[in-house]
């Protein structure tokens, strides 16, 4: 399969725990995107790579948040001291040009 | 500021039969893209269709077209002869720096095909 990837696929922890999330995009991709998605509404952007550079960062995304592109190949997300309000589907996206992005299956987080 | 707007939270067809979606959008930007993207309940965000803001032509994808106005900012899909299988959540998004970051979606349509 030469799609997006992501792992996990869900996610369970308790308030205050720290979590990470991995991406892999398609290979020739340079630029990854990450998106949180919450219940009944569309994505909302997080954070942007181009190659290993991180260009773009979104207001949503706290002091609690830090992703990281190193070597420009996979990214990881990492949340900690998670709160409730951070249950989600965190999505990622690839792509090769300034148009159309390519999805991952998402990570659904709960945290309790 | 950028923004999409999607006023059908629901929508019902037959199958065989055509459906559009209701998309417009907000931006000072002269160049600009917008997509359509379809959502089954498994999750995965599944890119259906994409139209540059100077495209002369409606963008096509097989069953798939976009009407395209843009005095009016708007951006419809139209699904023509439709399946069971395109039950789904449909969102509308727009990229609107050119620098080409990050999509702006809508809050979607969900699209539900009967037999």
């Amino acid at each position: 399969d030469t799609g997006v990837s992501q792992d996990p696929r869900h996610k369970i922890t308790k308030r205050g725990q720290n979590v990470t999330f991995r991406c892999d995009p398609i290979s020739e991709h340079n630029r990854l995107y990450w998106y949180r998605q919450t219940l009944g509404q569309g994505p909302e952007f997080l954070t942007y790579f181009q190659n290993e550079a991180q260009l773009e960062k979104s207001r949503l995304l706290s002091d609690r948040f830090s992703a990281e592109r190193p070597k420009g190949s996979f990214s990881t997300l990492e949340i900690q001291r998670t709160e409730q309000g951070d249950s989600a589907m965190y999505l990622c996206a690839s792509s090769p040009t300034t148009n159309e992005q390519f999805f991952g299956p998402g990570t659904r987080l709960t945290v309790l | 500021a950028q923004k999409i707007t999607q006023t059908q939270p629901g929508m019902f067809v037959q199958e065989k039969e055509a459906v559009t979606l209701d998309c417009t959008y907000d931006t000072s930007d002269q160049s600009y893209g917008l997509f359509w993207y379809k959502q089954p309940s498994s999750g995965e965000m599944i890119f259906l269709i994409y139209q540059g803001s100077y495209d002369e032509q409606n963008a096509t994808e097989g069953r798939y077209s976009l009407n395209f106005q843009k005095a009016r900012k708007s951006a419809n899909l139209v699904i023509s002869a439709s399946q069971l299988g395109d039950s789904a959540m449909y969102f509308c998004a727009m990229r609107a720096n050119q620098a080409g970051t990050a999509l702006i979606f809508g809050k979607g349509t969900t699209l539900s095909v009967s037999s």
